[in-house]
């Protein structure tokens, strides 16, 4: 079955670039979502189609996918982007989450 | 304006069967390309998909619970109905349902705000 890989957790200085991965076997083939999702609140919608920004997400927001890994990079890291931080893709018809990642704004 | 809500029981006792009803605005789900999904998050824990249903009426389900899932949609009302039988505590958790379509490959856009739901007797 298809499993996604996410460090627990990643922390950043205020100003410095986060990367937070998604690791599974020949991602690359597939589109990666993100979602950040901070505490009590439902999820949102960062990137979509590994690359694409939703309206209204910053453009400090942006997203890779290669190989067997996808990578979400946040530049200019600012203390509301706390949060945890999910990744997720469609294995044929099944919808597949990583663990998440907690992002820490040191 | 998209925007989706949950509604449902917050307790329900083992071996109960669960009903959520997620009811939309903004959007048809008769329109081609449109899903309407149901994901879960226990307490502290990562997000897990559950199940989907698409403009065509064609339904998918996680591997793990699709012996126990019902998913079903009333156009007409901007509903969809998500059935989940025997319920366990260890399903004690937070249940969105999400819009995702075909024009941003399937990737959940907007969320309704959840409804937590506790298994316990």
């Amino acid at each position: 079955s298809y499993v996604l890989t996410q460090p627990p957790s990643v922390s950043v200085a205020p100003g410095q670039t986060a990367r937070i991965t998604c690791g599974e076997n020949n991602i690359g083939s597939k589109s990666v979502h993100w979602y950040q999702q901070k505490p009590g609140q439902a999820p949102v919608l960062v990137i979509y189609y590994d690359s694409a920004r939703p309206s209204g997400i910053p453009e400090r927001f942006s997203g890779s996918n290669s190989g067997n890994t996808a990578t979400l990079t946040i530049s200019r890291v600012e203390a509301g982007d706390e949060a945890d931080y999910y990744c997720q893709v469609w294995d044929g018809s099944l919808g597949i989450f990583g663990g998440g990642t907690k992002l820490t704004v040191l | 304006q998209v925007t989706l809500r949950e509604s449902g029981p917050a307790l329900v006792k083992p071996t109960q069967t669960l009903t959520l009803t997620c009811t939309f605005s903004g959007f048809s789900l008769s329109t081609s390309g449109m899903c309407v999904s149901w994901i879960r998050q226990p307490p502290g824990k990562a997000l897990e998909w559950l199940a989907r249903i698409d403009w065509g009426d064609d339904k998918y389900y996680s591997t793990s619970l699709k012996t126990r899932l019902t998913i079903s949609k009333d156009t007409s009302k901007n509903q969809v109905v998500l059935t989940m039988t025997n319920m366990d505590p260890v399903d004690t958790a937070t249940y969105y349902c999400a819009r995702n379509g075909r024009g941003n490959s399937y990737a959940f856009d907007i969320w309704g705000q959840g409804t937590i739901v506790t298994v316990s007797s």
